[in-house]
């Protein structure tokens, strides 16, 4: 089983660009890698997932290096409303979660 | 629009009592999981199912069983509750990596 390893928390102000890094040194080949978000008294969200390079969609950017030991979530331009609990998780045939970076994004 | 409803948002049980929390799927998902979540703790993974009539220990499955007898429907079932069994429980139900979590049943137990 991939366990994940990320910061506890971060902060960060309006308008900048926050990256976020999880390390996962025993991936297995068939696993992906996940990112969500929670807010407080609400479930986990799913944001991006990749396997290799790099993904984007609306919300985010995910990084994957060729060695897939690590991963980093890129949001550009934060907001207030980007202040949350992010969670980086290594997905085979389960899901685990870990504790989660919390981000604040402050003013 | 997907869902994955859980059969109540709050739960007050007294100590010893047999409780059931159930979570229905809309989107005929293979995988289903129940979670708890405590502050500082993140989510831990209690049970989950690939399949029906399967299911697979999480990290900390001791107090509780699971069913799954149908694929919308995972019962997470707490045998004997006791009262560090009070937390935020969190149902999700998936079909590859991403997953689709339930609003959560707060349950406490007295």
């Amino acid at each position: 089983l991939a366990k994940t390893t990320q910061p506890i928390s971060m902060d960060s102000y309006e308008g900048q660009e926050v990256n976020i890094t999880c390390s996962h040194n025993n991936i297995a080949t068939n696993d992906y890698i996940t990112w969500y978000q929670q807010f407080p008294s609400q479930g986990p969200r799913f944001i991006i997932q990749g396997y290799k390079t790099k993904v984007t969609n609306e919300v985010a950017s995910l990084f994957i290096p060729a060695d897939r030991k690590s991963s980093t979530l890129s949001l550009p331009r934060v907001s207030l409303s980007d202040t949350a609990v992010y969670y980086c998780l290594v997905v085979g045939n389960d899901m685990r979660f870990g504790a989660g970076t919390r981000l604040t994004v402050k003013p | 629009d997907v869902k994955v409803t859980q059969s109540s948002r709050y739960l007050v049980k007294r100590t010893g009592e047999k409780v059931f929390l159930e979570c229905v799927q809309d989107m005929d998902h293979e995988n289903m999981f129940w979670y708890r979540q405590d502050p500082g703790l993140g989510l831990r993974l209690i049970y989950f199912s690939y399949d029906v009539k399967m299911k697979e220990k999480g990290d900390i499955p001791e107090g509780y069983s699971v069913s799954r007898e149908k694929k919308e429907r995972f019962s997470l079932i707490l045998e004997s509750a006791s009262t560090n069994q009070t937390s935020m429980y969190l149902c999700a139900s998936s079909s590859g990596a991403e997953a689709f979590f339930g609003q959560g049943t707060r349950l406490t137990v007295v």
